[in-house]
């Protein structure tokens, strides 16, 4: 397996712009998550889906970030309009049970100027 | 994840010594533990789990301990490598999506 597939690998914008982050989970994995991490907070909960349908995005920071999951094998983080105080790293991870490991991608290093 | 992490505390070790990496858990009430080491430039990767019903599990080259009473985990790794040069962080599962992320520890090795 390809483990868990993030794109961009590295995204820069400016302020204002729209960034739209992709995942594609381990097939067969119910459990979609997506994390931020940064040098200050380190890895933050931002929302998770199980079976494509999201179960807590109380960790979304405000309205200008936005999560869906179309279907099992692809997810999308969107943030619009973005802000410099967004740059950090941000992880999709997904997992084949509540209580099983989470599997990480290489994450997306968003900066925005 | 809860965890801050502005200044990340360092481990050195000597390559070939044993390396113990400690984290102290906030819940009695988890139930599932894993340790994950993140290389620089890529996501946590999966290195070993422990369930609450166990106290110790053994893998190739790494040991976790779980001491409950005191609500602390350990990790161990044998015969350290420089490929071992990681921050490494311990998770703890309270429920189906409390996953809580220690602030990591970073592991330097001395050649």
């Amino acid at each position: 397996d390809a483990g868990v597939i993030q794109s961009p690998r590295h995204e820069v914008t400016e302020m204002g712009q729209e960034v739209t982050l992709r995942c594609k989970p381990i097939s067969g994995h119910d459990y979609l998550f997506w994390y931020r991490q940064t040098m200050m907070r380190g890895l933050e909960l931002l929302i998770y889906f199980n079976n494509n349908v999201p179960i807590d995005d109380s960790g979304m920071p405000e309205d200008r970030f936005s999560a869906k999951m179309p279907n099992a094998s692809f997810s999308t983080l969107k943030i619009q309009p973005s802000e410099p105080r967004d740059s950090a790293v941000y992880f999709c991870a997904s997992r084949a049970a509540e209580s099983s490991p989470l599997h990480f991608g290489n994450g997306t290093r968003l900066t925005v100027t | 994840g809860e965890s801050v992490g502005l200044h990340l505390p360092t481990l050195s070790v000597q390559e070939g010594d044993n390396s113990i990496i400690n984290c102290a858990y906030s819940n009695s009430a988890s139930d599932y533990f894993i340790w994950y080491k993140q290389e620089s430039g890529k996501g946590p990767q999966f290195i070993i789990d422990i369930r609450s019903n166990m106290d110790k599990r053994q893998g190739q080259r790494v040991t976790v301990l779980l001491n409950k009473t005191v609500k602390h985990l350990s990790l161990q790794i044998a015969a350290t490598q420089p490929g071992d040069s990681a921050v490494y962080f311990c998770a703890e599962y309270s429920s189906a999506s409390k996953i809580i992320f220690g602030s990591g520890t970073r592991l330097s090795i001395r050649p």
